[in-house]
């Protein structure tokens, strides 16, 4: 099984609603990513999750919360979010090798945010 | 993380080969070049990865200038399938996308 799995496909949330996107992988890869895509722009990296433990957040603002419940699982919890944040939202997993170095990422298909 | 410059767009024709460079002037000695390209409308698909030598996979060829400060990815049949965005990332751990090559393949 070399798939990621996102889920939902399509979201689309009000300004006030909370939400989650939740991202699937059962490759054992201990490093998984969220990434941010909007119309014809390349993905911009958000979260980093190494041995489920926050590595690397990119200055995202604080109305996605990213949360590692097992190797397995990763979330993207919405809260308050504004038209602007409407995209693709990525996920990704990687085998992390030693000293932090990357190798092959899986991507999901995406999940496609409306903020209305 | 080295950053990169590659054309914003090229055409191939279907069944010759398509020659995707990209140029990482300021790449360090420990990281890696990535290739990924994105169809329309789906994920990321990671493609080939190196750091000093030639690479060949089922999918493309990568080829690394000695100076490490340029490289080119060989897709040898392109496919009417091949058309996407090609990314060159030049990276030792984070994946941070550049803008991309636009390749689109004629039939």
């Amino acid at each position: 099984d070399t798939e990621v799995t996102q889920t939902p496909k399509h979201l689309v949330m009000g300004m006030t609603n909370k939400k989650s996107l939740k991202c699937e992988q059962h490759m054992g890869h201990r490093a998984m990513y969220w990434y941010k895509q909007k119309a014809k722009k390349p993905p911009e990296l958000m979260f980093v999750y190494s041995y489920e433990k926050l590595s690397i957040n990119e200055s995202v603002p604080s109305r996605f919360s990213p949360e590692c419940p097992n190797s397995s699982l990763l979330n993207l919890h919405l809260h308050a979010l504004q038209p602007e944040d409407s995209a693709l939202y990525l996920c990704a997993s990687s085998p992390l090798l030693s000293q932090g170095m990357n190798t092959e990422a899986f991507f999901g298909q995406g999940t496609r945010l409306t903020v209305v | 993380d080295a950053k990169t410059t590659q054309p914003t767009s090229m055409d191939c024709a279907e069944g010759r080969a398509a020659n995707l460079p990209c140029n990482h002037s300021t790449i360090s000695g420990n990281e890696y070049v990535y290739w990924y390209r994105q169809i329309h409308s789906q994920g990321p698909q990671y493609i080939i990865h190196g750091l000093k030598n030639n690479e060949t996979n089922e999918m493309a060829s990568l080829i690394i200038t000695e100076d490490r400060k340029s490289s080119t990815l060989i897709l040898p049949h392109a496919t009417l399938r091949d058309t996407a965005v090609y990314y060159c990332i030049v990276s030792r751990s984070k994946l941070i996308f550049g803008t991309g090559t636009l390749l689109a393949v004629q039939p």
